[in-house]
């Protein structure tokens, strides 16, 4: 199932610089997209979503990007801390209820 | 805040056993999910579950797989006859509504490994 690609498995900043992950889709359909993180033992955890008919959402350092026409989202993070270093999941939903998971990138944080 | 609980945390089992995880989603949540990650893999849905039916199920839970809430509270996974493939880290998941608007909240998994 290849319908959610995040093409990029690990990705390292330096702390106080931004952080962008990317995620790619091929179904059109879906009407939320979704990030988690997920840190080591843990599980995912929420973090930012958004609809289908908007182009951006921001929470507090967090902000998702959505390009429909490119099928592509992307999650900044700014400024970057070591804290926010853990495996980021995009998510996509079509049918209530399901999600579909990329396969996660590894984001370091350098100190 | 309020999340959602898995026991137990770490779950051995010989290959053509029974083994029921168990879960206890977020107390007012009416939507549940169970979800699995096996090793360098993705996250897969398995099924959802709403109103004591079975909502959405996917290709991989098959007659193996049931799910059951037997009372106010717990949310469990059986698989009947387990298989060396059902090792992974399973996720319960639990949400408000069931739309792409309510994030699904996870608890942090029973690793089941199948000897």
């Amino acid at each position: 199932d290849q319908q959610v690609k995040q093409n990029s498995p690990s990705l390292s900043v330096q702390e106080g610089r931004i952080s962008i992950l990317n995620c790619d889709y091929t179904n059109s359909m879906f009407d939320y997209f979704l990030w988690y993180k997920k840190y080591p033992a843990e599980g995912p955890t929420f973090l930012i979503s958004i609809s289908s008919i908007k182009d951006k959402n921001e929470d507090g350092r967090f902000t998702v990007f959505l390009n429909k026409s490119a099928k592509h989202l992307s999650l900044h993070i700014v400024p970057s801390q070591p804290g926010d270093s853990a495996v980021y999941f995009c998510a996509a939903s079509s049918s209530p209820g399901k999600l579909i998971f990329g396969q996660g990138t590894t984001l370091q944080v350098k100190p | 805040e309020p999340e959602v609980t898995q026991t137990p945390s770490h779950q051995v089992t010989q290959m053509g056993q029974e083994v029921i995880l168990r879960c206890v989603p977020i107390s007012n949540h009416l939507y549940f999910y169970w979800y699995r990650q096996i090793l360098g893999q993705k996250v897969e849905f398995l099924v959802s579950f709403y109103n004591n039916e079975i909502s959405e199920k996917s290709e991989i839970f098959d007659d193996q797989f049931s799910v059951e809430r037997p009372d106010g509270s717990n949310f469990t996974l059986k698989i009947r006859s387990t298989k060396l493939e059902d090792s992974a880290m399973y996720f319960c998941a639990s949400s408000e509504e069931a739309g792409g608007n309510q994030p699904q909240h996870f608890g942090d998994g029973t690793r089941l490994s199948i000897l």
